[in-house]
């Protein structure tokens, strides 16, 4: 059973350049999850959707970043222009809330690196 | 190499011993509580949860400890293994789960053979 798939692992892009990460949830969750991890503000929550709908998004940096869900299996983290303290460690996560559990499962994490 | 190179508080202990990680969690109304680890250059794992209602809960060689009135999480490991080293972050939720998760800060668990 696959997990959560993030794409790319790595990326090194320079300043003002348009980053797009993506991410695949687990067939069957209705719930879809983006964080960041920093060294400065460990794991924190950009935004989630529930049924593809986002809703909280209250910690979306600014309007650089954008995240989109066109459908069940598919989300997209866009910074556009990216700056070199947008680099970290951004992972997706899912769970269903159809089990009573809140177990989020978590993709291996996509690093960005920005010079 | 690490994930993200984060400066945690670090527990060390000797392969066999007993292990303790200890976490603040900060919102009164959470009602539930996940422990998660985290290994070098991968993403958090869940470990064991637990439900307000509940104040202890087992796992296989895990137990979490859940103290409301002072807000307190921990997270035992029995006969702690060289495969226990990681970081392990406590996370809180409300709504039993249905929200998002909020993270702790994390403990790196060092186990020295």
């Amino acid at each position: 059973d696959a997990g959560v798939i993030q794409s790319p692992r790595h990326e090194v892009t320079e300043m003002g350049q348009e980053v797009t990460l993506r991410c695949k949830p687990i067939s069957g969750h209705n719930s879809l999850f983006w964080y960041r991890q920093t060294m400065m503000r460990g794991l924190e929550l950009l935004i989630y959707f529930n049924n593809n709908v986002p809703i909280d998004d209250s910690g979306m940096p600014e309007d650089r970043f954008s995240a989109k869900m066109p459908n069940a299996s598919f989300s997209t983290l866009k910074i556009q222009p990216s700056e070199p303290r947008d680099s970290a460690v951004y992972f997706c996560a899912s769970r269903t809330t159809y089990m009573g559990t809140g177990e989020l499962f978590f993709g291996e994490g996509s690093r960005l690196t920005v010079l | 190499g690490e994930s993200v190179g984060l400066h945690l508080p670090t527990l060390s202990v000797q392969e066999g011993d007993n292990s303790i990680i200890n976490c603040a969690y900060s919102n009164s109304a959470s009602d539930y509580f996940i422990w998660y680890k985290q290994e070098s250059g991968k993403g958090p794992q869940f470990i064991i949860d637990i439900r307000s209602n509940m104040d202890k809960r087992q796992g296989q060689r895990v137990t979490v400890l859940l103290n409301k009135t002072v807000k307190h999480l921990s997270l035992q490991i029995a006969a702690t293994q060289p495969g226990d080293s990681a970081v392990y972050f406590c996370a809180e939720n409300m709504d039993t789960g249905r929200r998002a998760l909020t993270f702790g800060s994390g403990t790196r668990l060092q186990v020295q053979p």
